[in-house]
């Protein structure tokens, strides 16, 4: 799986936006980019994924760029329960293999959202 | 209505012991997971069975082993366990088939050997 960089830490004020950058200049076409999120004390939490298309879903949006090479998870409204460590992962598209639904996590970025 | 239940949510031994972690989801997903948080919060994957048949095995020593009774258990068996065994142990699953599915997980176990 491609390998992601991802800024330590970021600050986001309550109600505002907050953008959260990935890049993974290495994905290859058959990789799907992830986000997770891991609330203090709790399992991760499934966020957003896509291909090559924006996405929207009910908690977030997904934007990535026309070359793929990078991305970025948005929360429109940030609010104090977003605060959590943010992972971007890219994972292979197929099914089968040994590799096979594999999350490989790295240390993410710390999103402290502050009223 | 918990969708991945993991027993026990903490689990205190000492050095040398066996001891087992369970896990259940009521999603109907037919992949479940094994991941291990240490104390630096690096999060990797640890099993994965997909139908009860182990398909992604990490580099774990053998005192780990997974049983799979059933799709919806993945338990942990750990024996003679050691101090860097100390981690929180999250379990996942998702639905297998076709392209990757979003991984739901577990609270978590917080295993600390003395």
């Amino acid at each position: 799986d491609a390998k992601t960089t991802q800024p330590t830490s970021m600050d986001c004020a309550e109600g505002r936006a907050a953008n959260l950058p990935c890049n993974h200049s290495t994905i290859s076409g058959n990789e799907y980019v992830y986000w997770y999120r891991q609330i203090h004390s709790q399992g991760p939490q499934y966020i957003i994924h896509g291909l090559k298309n924006n996405e929207t879903n009910e908690m977030a949006s997904l934007i990535i760029t026309e070359d793929r090479k990078s991305s970025t998870l948005i929360l429109p409204h940030a609010t104090l329960r977003d605060t959590a460590v943010y992972y971007c992962i890219v994972r292979v598209r197929s099914a089968g293999g040994t590799s096979y639904g594999k999350l490989t996590f790295g240390q993410g970025t710390i999103l402290t959202v502050h009223p | 209505d918990t969708a991945v239940s993991q027993t026990p949510k903490y689990l205190v031994t000492q050095m040398g012991n066996d001891k087992s972690i369970k896990c259940e989801q009521n999603l109907g997903h037919d992949t479940m997971y094994w991941y291990k948080q240490d104390s630096k919060k690096f999060l990797k994957i640890m099993f994965s069975y997909n139908n009860k048949e182990l398909i992604i095995n990490e580099t774990v020593p053998n005192r780990f082993s997974p049983k799979s009774p059933d799709k919806a258990h993945l338990n942990l068996h750990i024996n003679s366990l050691e101090l860097g065994d100390s981690a929180v142990y999250f379990c996942a699953s998702s639905q297998g088939t076709g392209r990757p599915r979003e991984q739901y997980f577990g609270p978590g176990t917080r295993l600390t050997v003395t």
